[in-house]
């Protein structure tokens, strides 16, 4: 089991172009669920997501920020015309449906915007 | 929806003392308690976890308890080495669907040798 696969790791924008954030759950897993990491901060909610299914986007900005599960492929994480305030890191998790509860992180994405 | 505060946001231990912190939480349909330890520059993982229908839960130096009626719960690390120096997040949440997990601000760990 490759566990929750987030790809890149790292990834640097300019100001106002578009980033995407790739997430593979792990084998079994259908729930996700994004957070972003400020530098000395916590994990904040953003979103949770089924297959084809946005269950709960109450932690996403309302504008510039999208997110998908299509049913095949991989969990995408869409941020348009990037700003300085969005570096961070973001986290993907999953779980199953049994567990739902449980969740597990993949290694996250380092966006810096210059 | 849920707010949960962890206290204290750093902690520093001699090694071979114990670690505490603490979480409340605000939304009493939780019944899910996990924590997480995060090393710097690494991802968060579970480390233990409690579910409502128990108060206290050990794993060999590493222990959680819950108060239900008061709404918090606690992580208590014994015998503290220093590779247990990380952040430590509580978080809580319910089995409803679309409700989601929430996280505490996180408690920075320096155990000194």
């Amino acid at each position: 089991n490759a566990g929750v696969m987030q790809n890149p790791r790292h990834l640097v924008r300019r100001r106002g172009q578009e980033a995407r954030l790739r997430c593979s759950p792990m084998k079994g897993h259908s729930h996700v669920y994004w957070y972003r990491q400020l530098p000395e901060e916590g994990l904040k909610f953003m979103v949770y997501l089924q297959k084809e299914n946005i269950i709960d986007e109450s932690g996403m900005p309302k504008e510039r920020f999208s997110a998908e599960f299509p049913k095949e492929g991989p969990s995408i994480l869409r941020i348009q015309q990037v700003v300085r305030g969005d570096s961070a890191a973001y986290f993907c998790a999953s779980s199953t449906d049994r567990s739902k509860n449980i969740q597990y992180f993949g290694a996250g994405t380092r966006l810096s915007v210059l | 929806g849920e707010n949960v505060e962890q206290h204290p946001s750093t902690l520093s231990v001699q090694e071979g003392d114990s670690a505490v912190i603490k979480c409340t939480y605000s939304d009493s349909a939780s019944n899910y308690f996990p924590w997480y330890k995060q090393e710097l520059g690494k991802r968060p993982q579970l480390i233990i976890d409690i579910r409502s229908n128990v108060g206290e839960k050990k794993d060999q130096r590493i222990a959680v308890t819950l108060n239900k009626t008061a709404k918090h719960f606690s992580l208590h690390i014994t015998e503290t080495q220093p590779e247990d120096s990380a952040v430590y997040f509580c978080a809580a949440s319910t089995s409803s669907p679309g409700q989601d997990m929430r996280f505490g601000a996180g408690t920075r760990l320096t155990v000194k040798p």
